[in-house]
């Protein structure tokens, strides 16, 4: 099985900063690594697939980049609102598998 | 709209079993192969399994192998998960995911249904 870790773990920011999250792979997933967000007491919705696509009604401050066995999450300028666990996954094999989660937090 | 909604979940015995169904509506449920994904109390989220739009393909992760079954109705627009021999560690949070174009990753997801193994 493909594992995923992610770092840091806890991530604690202010609003309009820059922060990166990091998910590497234990084997290459080439670009088939999504990115999710997830609110307490909520499902996860989708922010970015194929590493670096943009989901659709996601805000622009949100990227991804990376391919081979190194990806990252960024986001450009921290709004109130993205202070949520990160979750990344990858879906080259299966079993898909997600990273542990990265939790930003003020 | 696309609305993915769970049910069947609940509290139930180590040994036991339930049969977890989610109800889709607002896109061609047919066309879409699907997921299920489950989150223990405060921990990440673990893929559980996959089924393709036909059935044709279907995939576990080995911690559920032999004892879950995924199956899927698409006159009905609806997903299942048969969980038998329960134990404590099943205890979660059972979404549904769609899986967008078969490619792997999961673009809408349910409220989620929590399934608890207790004594």
């Amino acid at each position: 099985d493909i594992q995923m870790t992610q770092s840091p773990s806890t991530l604690s920011a202010s609003v309009g900063d820059r922060v990166t999250i990091t998910c590497r792979a234990s084997q290459s997933v080439i670009s088939w690594l999504a990115w999710y967000q997830q609110k307490p007491g909520k499902a996860p919705d989708l922010l970015i697939y194929k590493a670096s696509s943009l989901e659709n009604g996601v805000p622009s401050r949100f990227s991804g980049s990376g391919s081979g066995t190194e990806f990252t999450l960024t986001i450009s300028s921290l709004q109130p609102d993205d202070f949520a666990t990160y979750y990344c996954q990858q879906y080259n094999t299966y079993p898909y598998t997600f990273g542990q989660g990265t939790k930003l937090e003020i | 709209e696309v609305q993915l909604v769970e049910s069947g979940g609940g509290l139930v015995k180590p040994g036991g079993s339930l049969r977890l169904s989610c109800a889709a509506s607002g896109f061609t449920f047919s066309s879409y192969s699907m997921s299920w994904v489950r989150q223990p109390p405060g921990k990440g989220l673990e893929w559980v399994s996959s089924i393709s739009s036909g059935s044709n393909y279907i995939y576990y992760a080995d911690s559920v192998k032999g004892r879950f079954t995924i199956s899927r109705d698409n006159a009905k627009n609806s997903l299942y998960l048969q969980i038998n021999s329960l134990r404590a560690e099943d205890t979660a949070i059972y979404y549904c995911a769609r899986i967008r174009f078969s490619s792997g990753y999961m673009d809408y997801w349910g409220q989620g249904t929590l399934v608890t193994v207790s004594s």
